[in-house]
C-alpha cells in the first residue's frame, strides 16, 4: 500500500480556500486517490477521487500533477461547517481488499 | 436507503465481559470492514472481509473475532473485553473492486466503554 503523509493540522478563515496536499511518492500505476472527510462522532465519508489531472464535484476540486507523487485538496470559500478531519487514501481496494487510513489532517475553520 | 447500519450505538462493558457488534448494510456490498478510533487518532482497520464467508486481519486484529456469514452483515466480536478496548468503533463496506478505483460508505458509529 502506498504511504501517504499529511499535515497534522491546518487553520484558516471563513471565506478563503484551503488547499491540503498529500505526499505519495510509492504510488502505484493503478492506484487511484480518494479523499474523505470525517466531522466529529461521525463515520468518514467520500468527497472526492481522482487518478490524474484535476477532478472538480460540488464539494472539492483535486489536483494530480503528471508525476501523481502527491495530491491536493481544495476547498473553495471554506465555512465552519468545513471544520473535520480530512484523509489522504492511495489505492486500497485493488491491493486485496484492505483499506488504510493515514493520521489525517484537522482543519479548523475560525469565523 | 438505510446504507451501513450499526448495532448498538452506545455500549457500557464491564472487563471480561463479551459483546457482539452488528453491522448491516443494503447496498448488496463485496467487501466490508470495521475500525476502531481512539480520541484524536486516526482509524485502524480491526479486519475485513471481501466477501461472505471471508475475513482477514487488519492492523489490529488481537482481542477481536468476525464472522461475515451473510453477505449484508458482519459483526464483531470480543470474547473478553478490556479497558484498552474503550473506542469508537465504524464499520464500512464498499463494492468489488472491477476499475480500481471505489470507495467506501461508513456507518455512524458505537462508542464503546469498558470498565
Amino acid at each position: 500500500l502506498a504511504k501517504t503523509t499529511q499535515p497534522i493540522s491546518m487553520d484558516s478563515y471563513e471565506g478563503q480556500e484551503v488547499n491540503i496536499t498529500c505526499s505519495h511518492n510509492n504510488i502505484a500505476t493503478n492506484d487511484y486517490i480518494t479523499w474523505y472527510q470525517q466531522f466529529p462522532s461521525q463515520g468518514p465519508r467520500f468527497i472526492i477521487q481522482g487518478y490524474k489531472t484535476k477532478v472538480t464535484n460540488e464539494v472539492a476540486s483535486l489536483f494530480i500533477p503528471a508525476d501523481r507523487k502527491s495530491s491536493t485538496l481544495s476547498l473553495p470559500r471554506v465555512s465552519l461547517s468545513d471544520t473535520a478531519v480530512y484523509y489522504c487514501l492511495v489505492g486500497g481496494f485493488n491491493q486485496g481488499g484492505k483499506l488504510i487510513f493515514g493520521q489525517g489532517t484537522e482543519l479548523s475553520v475560525k469565523p | 436507503n438505510a446504507g451501513v447500519t450499526q448495532t448498538p450505538k452506545f455500549r457500557v462493558l464491564k472487563t471480561g465481559q463479551s459483546m457482539t457488534l452488528l453491522c448491516a448494510q443494503d447496498m448488496n456490498h463485496e467487501y466490508m470492514y470495521w475500525y476502531r478510533q481512539d480520541p484524536g487518532m486516526g482509524l485502524r482497520l480491526i479486519h475485513y472481509s471481501v466477501g461472505e464467508g471471508t475475513t482477514a486481519k487488519g492492523e489490529v486484529p488481537d482481542g477481536y473475532n468476525v464472522s461475515r456469514l451473510k453477505k449484508q452483515n458482519f459483526l464483531l466480536g470480543l470474547e473478553s473485553a478490556a479497558p484498552s478496548q474503550t473506542s469508537v468503533y465504524f464499520c464500512a463496506s464498499s463494492s468489488e473492486a472491477k476499475d480500481l478505483d471505489n470507495k467506501a460508505f461508513f456507518g455512524q458509529g458505537t462508542r464503546l466503554t469498558v470498565v
